[in-house]
């Protein structure tokens, strides 16, 4: 069954340094979700693209993260400078939203711990 | 940010027993999804819905998408050691953005 690949799947940084996810969605799916969840809530939108277009990145702290999705198939998520209020899973979903209804699959995350 | 309001926050079974849980929301949506969620994984898809009033099963489970749109309800039925977990709902707009509830957590009863 395809799946969603996510690396690394923990990562201890020290504040201010820089930290890079990976995700690499199923296979065919045009539309790639990274998501923040903080222990004991349900994710947030970060970023959304179709294909290697972003198409909303109104709650990405772009002072410090970035995304890209340069050839519209996997994409990297980058944090620089990592603050302590960055610890949280970051999870990647994708979807083929023209197939499926436009249900999300998730990845099994990625969990960031600043100190 | 969220909108979505799910409860109970957390729940206790025991095997054998059936388990609801639900989810409101003051805006109106298109699709209803409901993940579960094993400490330290990502969100696994249970079930979607699609339509209002639909009633769809996956197995032991079964969700209804609420006729307002506004709401859907999750149940369990005959509750195994690995339903433990956190359980979300997540509603999608035209856009295909989903906001998700805080999750039930649901947990053995000792």
């Amino acid at each position: 069954e395809a799946e969603v690949a996510q690396s690394p799947r923990y990562k201890i940084t020290e504040k201010s340094q820089a930290v890079a996810f990976w995700c690499d969605p199923i296979s065919g799916h045009a539309t790639l979700y990274w998501y923040r969840q903080i222990l004991g809530q349900g994710p947030e939108l970060l970023v959304q693209f179709q294909d290697e277009s972003v198409v909303d990145d109104s709650q990405l702290p772009k002072d410090r993260f970035s995304a890209e999705r340069l050839k519209g198939v996997d994409s990297t998520l980058k944090i620089q400078p990592a603050e302590l209020g960055d610890s949280a899973m970051y999870l990647c979903a994708s979807t083929n939203l023209w197939g499926t209804g436009g249900e999300q699959y998730f990845g099994p995350g990625t969990r960031l711990t600043v100190t | 940010g969220q909108q979505l309001n799910q409860s109970p926050q957390s729940m206790f079974i025991q095997e054998g027993e059936d388990v609801s849980m639900n989810c409101t929301s003051s805006s109106i949506f298109n699709t209803w999804l409901w993940y579960k969620q094993d400490p330290g994984e990502g969100p696994v898809l249970l079930i979607a819905l699609y339509k209002a009033g639909e009633l769809t099963s996956n197995g032991r489970l079964t969700a209804q998408f609420g006729i307002t749109r506004k709401d859907s309800f999750l149940n369990i039925s005959a509750s195994i050691p690995s339903d433990v977990g956190i359980y979300f709902c997540a509603g999608q707009r035209g856009d295909y953005k989903l906001s998700f509830g805080a999750g039930t957590t649901v947990t053995v009863r000792a």
